[in-house]
C-alpha cells in the first residue's frame, strides 16, 4: 500500500448527508480509480480518471461524483448517501510498480463506510 | 465480451498442503490474465500475470498459474500452504493488455482458509 493513502479509513453515516472519500497519491501515476467491494461482487469501478480533471464513469457510477484538481489527489463524493452505498471503497492507481517495476495497478487499504 | 469466473468461493486446506484456486475466463481476444490476493483490512497485492509469454507464470509467495489455452482456464497453485496464505484471492481478466484498470473484470473472489 506504500504511495496511496486513503481518508478517512472508517466513517458511520446518516442516509441523505454528502460523503467524502480522499485518495492520496505519491507515486505520480497519471491514472487513478475508485472501486467498491461488496461480498459476493468482487470489485466494481465507480469512476476513474486519465489525468487532472479528467474522469470518466465505470460500471457502477450512479450517486457517485469524483474530481481531480491535481494529479495527487482523487476525491470521491457521495451527494447524498444511501444505505445502498455502505461498502469498502478502495483507490488505485496505475503506474510502475515498485517491486516489479511493470505497469500495474496498486491499492490503497480501503475506507469502510457505513450508512445508517 | 470478457468474463471470470472462480469456481470456489471458499477453500480450505491444511497447513502444508497443497493450494488449487480455480479460474476459468472468457475473452474475445487473447487476455492478460492476473491473481490478487487480499489480507483482511488490506488493500488487493498482485501476487502474478499473464501477457501472452509464458504459459507457466510465477508470482510471490510461491505461488503460479499456468494459463491454458484448450480449457479457458488459468489456475493458482502453491504446493505448501502457510498459515499466512490464508487470505481472498482474486482472478482478474483484461480485454486488454495495457492492464489500465477501465479494462479489468474481477472475479467474485475466493476464500482461502489455513488450518494448522
Amino acid at each position: 500500500d506504500a504511495g496511496i493513502t486513503q481518508s478517512p479509513r472508517h466513517k458511520v453515516t446518516e442516509t441523505g448527508t454528502p460523503v467524502t472519500l480522499r485518495c492520496h497519491q505519491t507515486e505520480n501515476h497519471r491514472y487513478m480509480y475508485w472501486y467498491r467491494q461488496d461480498p459476493g461482487h468482487g470489485l466494481r469501478l465507480i469512476h476513474y480518471s486519465y489525468g487532472v480533471k479528467d474522469t470518466d464513469k465505470g460500471e457502477v457510477s450512479d450517486g457517485y461524483s469524483v474530481s481531480r484538481s491535481k494529479t495527487e489527489d482523487f476525491l470521491l463524493t457521495l451527494e447524498s448517501a444511501t444505505s445502498s452505498q455502505t461498502s469498502v471503497y478502495f483507490c488505485a492507481t496505475f503506474g510502475q510498480g515498485m517491486s516489479s517495476g511493470a505497469n500495474v495497478l496498486t491499492f490503497g487499504a480501503g475506507s469502510r463506510l457505513t450508512v445508517l | 465480451a470478457q468474463s471470470v469466473t472462480q469456481l470456489d468461493s471458499h477453500v480450505s486446506v491444511s497447513e502444508g498442503t497443497p493450494v488449487l484456486l480455480r479460474c476459468n475466463y472468457s475473452s474475445s481476444y487473447s487476455p492478460s490474465l492476473f491473481w490478487y490476493v487480499q489480507h483482511p483490512n488490506k488493500g488487493l497485492q498482485l501476487l502474478l500475470k499473464y501477457t501472452s509469454a509464458a504459459t507457466l507464470v510465477k508470482g510471490i509467495n510461491g505461488f503460479e498459474a499456468e494459463f491454458k489455452k484448450s480449457e479457458t482456464s488459468f489456475h493458482l497453485t502453491k504446493p505448501s500452504a502457510h498459515m499466512s496464505d490464508a487470505a481472498e484471492y482474486f482472478c482478474v481478466v483484461s480485454r486488454i493488455s495495457n492492464q489500465a484498470g477501465t479494462a479489468l473484470i474481477f472475479g467474485k473472489g475466493t476464500t482461502l482458509s489455513v488450518s494448522s
